[in-house]
């Protein structure tokens, strides 16, 4: 079975940083693409980042490029998202997602992790 | 980048009724290597992570009932729900993964 677990999240102050991470179980892990995606409170979806499977291919949206980067451990099964310079308009929960094969996109995704930037 | 426009923001309707989300692309979805259309389907349970129901427009994902029906081509895009069901109670988003990944602003189903 296919398992997407994400945690870091928390409360964190404008300006500071928090690293996510997404342990997945039940594929193999370096086969497959990963994605960040995120939902504010009460609101819709928002692709945030995606590394391919072996790190080579990454790209950004245009709201978290030069602040957000995302990485992966293929040995720990584990996708990372590092955040920087945290805004109030950070806040959201957090999913990690798999992209399927032969472009099928986000086929899987965790429960999310919650972010909140507040002072 | 790519613009999705999503239409109606929410919809209510009764068990049985048929309902239509629309998607309409800023761009054609449509690969011209592989003839495809790079749109899904996302249904969000409140409180649940999103799950793919169709993708390349038209194709249901394994398990989806054959009461999701995708249609469309080019740079609009039509999700119909047949025979709504109680469980149907969601909301719906429409993604294109033609460039990137650009989601449309979402619908809400309301059961009557």
């Amino acid at each position: 079975e296919v398992q997407l677990v994400e945690s870091g999240g928390g409360l964190v102050q404008p300006g500071r940083s928090l690293k996510l991470s997404c342990v997945a179980s039940g594929f193999t892990f370096s086969n497959y693409g990963m994605n960040w995606i995120r939902q504010a409170p009460g609101k819709g979806l928002e692709w945030v980042a995606y590394i391919s499977s072996g790190s080579s291919y990454i790209y950004y949206a245009e709201t978290v490029k030069g602040r957000f980067t995302i990485s992966r451990d293929n040995a720990k099964n584990t996708l990372y998202l590092q955040m920087t310079s945290l805004r109030s308009e950070d806040t959201a929960l957090y999913y990690c997602a798999r992209q399927g094969i032969a472009a099928i996109p986000l086929d899987y995704w965790g429960q999310g992790v919650m972010v909140t930037v507040s002072s | 980048d790519i613009v999705m426009t999503q239409s109606p923001f929410s919809l209510a309707v009764s068990e049985g009724e048929m309902v239509t989300i629309n998607c309409k692309s800023s761009q054609s979805l449509l690969s011209s290597g592989n003839q495809k259309n790079y749109l899904a389907w996302y249904q969000q349970k409140p409180g649940q992570s999103p799950k793919l129901l169709i993708y390349y427009a038209s194709t249901r994902q394994s398990g989806v009932p054959d009461r999701f029906i995708g249609s469309g081509s080019g740079t609009d895009f039509t999700l119909t729900i047949s025979d709504v069901q109680a469980e149907d109670l969601a909301d719906y988003y429409c993604l294109q993964h033609y460039s990137y990944l650009t989601f449309g602003s979402g619908t809400k189903l309301e059961i009557k």
